[in-house]
């Protein structure tokens, strides 16, 4: 069983607000990352993380920024929430190594008003 | 990133195989064939992955085809459990990144 945990699973937030979607695991993976799916749609990486001080943008521009100060987690951040980020957003890690298995979040909903 | 091509949907009955097919023409020599899915309102699983033959795991069993071009998940006795979307994905050798796709949405009747 995957150990990554999300929080909130569920939230909704009025416009303009700033709001922190929390990434924790526990399996010492460097690699983290995170994906954005709307309903029925397929996953959009927007962010990902080698290492600790490390963050690239993904495939999908996003207006959220993330950090990595420690191994463990990975938190993504919007600073002034609009409706278009209403969205699910999923966190991802992975052990280094070409073949190395995702082990996914249960992903947090994101409702902006 | 090379493509794969997977049927939108596809429905099987309780306790039959599934054999859920993807299309992948344009793969290179190092690319490895990953397949995840994803539960209704869960984030996506690992399921199983190959490169050249065959693999079993206790969840499903890959098929590669000769020449790559293609690979078959089969799910040997679907149960209801198994109803979600399955995701066909080149990953190359060293890549940091998975890019998923539309997928196949399964479903399963009683």
């Amino acid at each position: 069983e995957a150990d990554i945990y999300q929080t909130p699973r569920y939230l909704v937030i009025g416009t303009g607000k700033k709001i922190t979607l929390e990434c924790s695991q526990t399996m010492g993976h460097d690699k983290m990352y995170w994906y954005q799916q709307d309903p029925g749609m397929e996953l959009h990486l927007i962010h990902y993380s080698y290492g600790v001080n490390s963050t690239e943008k993904g495939d999908l521009s996003s207006e959220s920024t993330v950090s990595r100060i420690r191994t463990e987690h990975f938190p993504l951040t919007l600073e002034s929430a609009r409706p278009s980020h209403t969205s699910q957003y999923l966190c991802a890690s992975r052990e280094t190594g070409s073949t190395g298995e995702l082990f996914f979040g249960e992903g947090s909903r994101l409702t902006v008003l | 990133d090379a493509k794969t091509t997977q049927p939108n949907s596809m429905e099987s009955n309780e306790e039959e195989p599934v054999h859920l097919p993807c299309n992948h023409s344009t793969i290179s020599g190092t690319d490895y064939i990953h397949w995840y899915r994803q539960l209704p309102s869960q984030g996506p699983e690992y399921v199983i992955h190959g490169l050249t033959s065959n693999v079993n795991n206790r969840m499903a069993s890959l098929a590669i085809a000769e020449d790559r071009k293609s690979s078959t998940l089969i799910l040997h006795r679907a149960t209801l459990r198994d109803a979600a979307v399955y995701y066909c994905i080149l990953r190359p050798q060293g890549a940091q990144k998975l890019v998923f796709g539309q997928g196949t949405r399964l479903t399963i009747n009683p």
